[in-house]
């Protein structure tokens, strides 16, 4: 299986900082890696698909970039709504695998 | 607007199989891809499988063959059965369409359902 690391675990931010998550893959998974975000109580919301590609609805404020094993989550000008916890999730090979996610808190 | 919801019992006993169902609407059943998936303490979010096709299906190998997804069309409903359950299996069940054009993401999530496997 194809291991999926995400750090830092968790962080604190202010509104209208920029926060970058990374997101590291055992083996290349070339850029079949997706970023999803949840909210207590809720389902995960995805984000970006194909490393790079904003899911339809999503602010321009998330973004995402990175390729083989190495891949990144930045939020631009943190909302206080993106307090949250975050996950990478490959689907370059079965079985589909998750990060371990990272909280988020803004301040 | 596609919306999913998943049901079921909420408690197992041990040994016993976990049966969810799976309702959609605005969409069909029968030109996706489904994915269950749970998440847990523990472990985390983990993917059991997806079918697709109306049939075909790709499971984790960590279900060791004790996850079986099937499809009811005239239903618009797909279903989840986990056998010999522990209480390892205990977790929130989500079922999620994959939209699947080169790249594949699950896009339409239920809100889950909560299964405590205890006796």
């Amino acid at each position: 299986d194809i291991q999926m690391t995400q750090s830092p675990s968790s962080l604190s931010a202010s509104v209208g900082d920029r926060v970058a998550i990374t997101c590291r893959a055992s083996q290349s998974i070339i850029t079949y890696l997706n970023w999803y975000q949840q909210k207590p109580g809720e389902a995960p919301k995805v984000l970006i698909y194909g490393a790079s590609s904003l899911q339809s609805g999503i602010p321009s404020r998330f973004s995402g970039g990175g390729s083989g094993t190495e891949f990144a989550l930045i939020i631009t000008s943190l909302q206080p709504e993106d307090s949250a916890t975050y996950f990478c999730q490959q689907t370059y090979s079965v079985p589909y695998t998750f990060g371990q996610g990272t909280k988020v808190e803004v301040k | 607007q596609v919306q999913v919801q998943e049901s079921g019992p909420r408690l197992v006993e041990p040994s016993e199989t976990l049966s969810l169902t799976c309702t959609v609407s605005g969409g069909y059943v029968s030109n996706s891809y489904w994915s269950w998936i749970r998440q847990s303490p523990g472990k985390g979010l983990e993917w059991i499988g997806y079918i697709y096709n109306s049939g075909s299906a790709n499971y984790n190998p960590s279900f060791k063959s004790r996850a079986t997804i099937s499809v009811e069309t005239s239903k618009n409903q797909l279903s989840l059965r986990l056998s010999s359950v522990s209480a390892a299996d205990t977790a929130v069940y989500y079922c999620a369409r994959g939209h699947y054009v080169t790249y594949h993401y699950m896009d339409f999530w239920g809100k889950g359902t909560t299964v405590t496997v205890s006796s």
